[in-house]
């Protein structure tokens, strides 16, 4: 069965300091990988989607950056993170496009910039 | 662009009794998916249902259950025999094949059960 790991669940940094969250696939090939943001209280803004290894779409512009360097990897990084970038981050993966399928969320990362 | 809205920030429901949850979408699309997402205070997101559009035919369940109208764009969750484990943020979806599977949300409807 397919599962998908997430971490760290909690991170608290300071104010311009690095980001690296890491989200894993297993038990499935050529997924399509997903980064979203929920404020407190909100609905998830979709931030980067991958369709394969190094092919990223960002959709909203921002200080965050995404990168595919393995099939089932996805990673959300910042050089510096702002106050702005605290939320809680999920990674999410389906089916490869043109057989649709729903998503599939990891459990979280709670980010908090001090 | 398309757009969902839950016009409903929070709703309250008596357990054992049933609640309906309202979704709007906008979209100049044929061919479409709307979910329903269940978030409870651990945060994992979980598909509760989903509905393709060029289903007439509602979709169930168990007790959960869609009122689809695709003239109004609308799409409302019922949840009947509330339990206590279905207090959760509630979120409206939608998605496209153009759209390769990427998710489009609502802003949630926050779901009490009352004991």
């Amino acid at each position: 069965s397919q599962t998908i790991h997430q971490w760290p669940a909690t991170l608290v940094q300071p104010v311009g300091s690095p980001l690296s969250l890491e989200c894993t696939v297993e038990g499935t090939s050529n997924p399509n990988l997903y980064w979203y943001r929920q404020a407190a209280g909100r609905g998830l803004q979709l931030l980067f989607y991958s369709v394969g290894i190094g092919q990223i779409s960002s959709e909203v512009p921002q200080n965050l950056s995404a990168s595919r360097p393995q099939d089932r990897q996805f990673i959300l990084s910042s050089k510096k993170l702002l106050l702005s970038d605290s939320g809680f981050y999920l990674c999410a993966w389906s089916v490869r496009a043109g057989i649709f399928a729903e998503a599939f969320f990891g459990q979280g990362t709670r980010l908090t910039v001090v | 662009a398309q757009t969902v809205t839950q016009s409903q920030p929070e709703m309250s429901v008596q357990e054992a009794e049933t609640v309906t949850l309202s979704c709007t979408y906008d979209t100049s699309e044929s061919d479409y998916y709307l979910f329903w997402y269940k978030q409870p205070p651990s945060r994992q997101m979980i598909l509760v249902i989903r509905q393709e559009a060029y289903k007439q035919q509602n979709a169930t369940e168990n007790r959960f259950s869609v009122n689809f109208q695709k003239a109004a764009k609308s799409f409302s969750l019922k949840i009947s025999d509330s339990q206590l484990g279905d207090a959760a943020m509630y979120f409206c979806a939608y998605s496209s094949e153009t759209s390769g599977s990427r998710l489009t949300f609502g802003e949630g409807t926050q779901l009490t059960v009352n004991p």
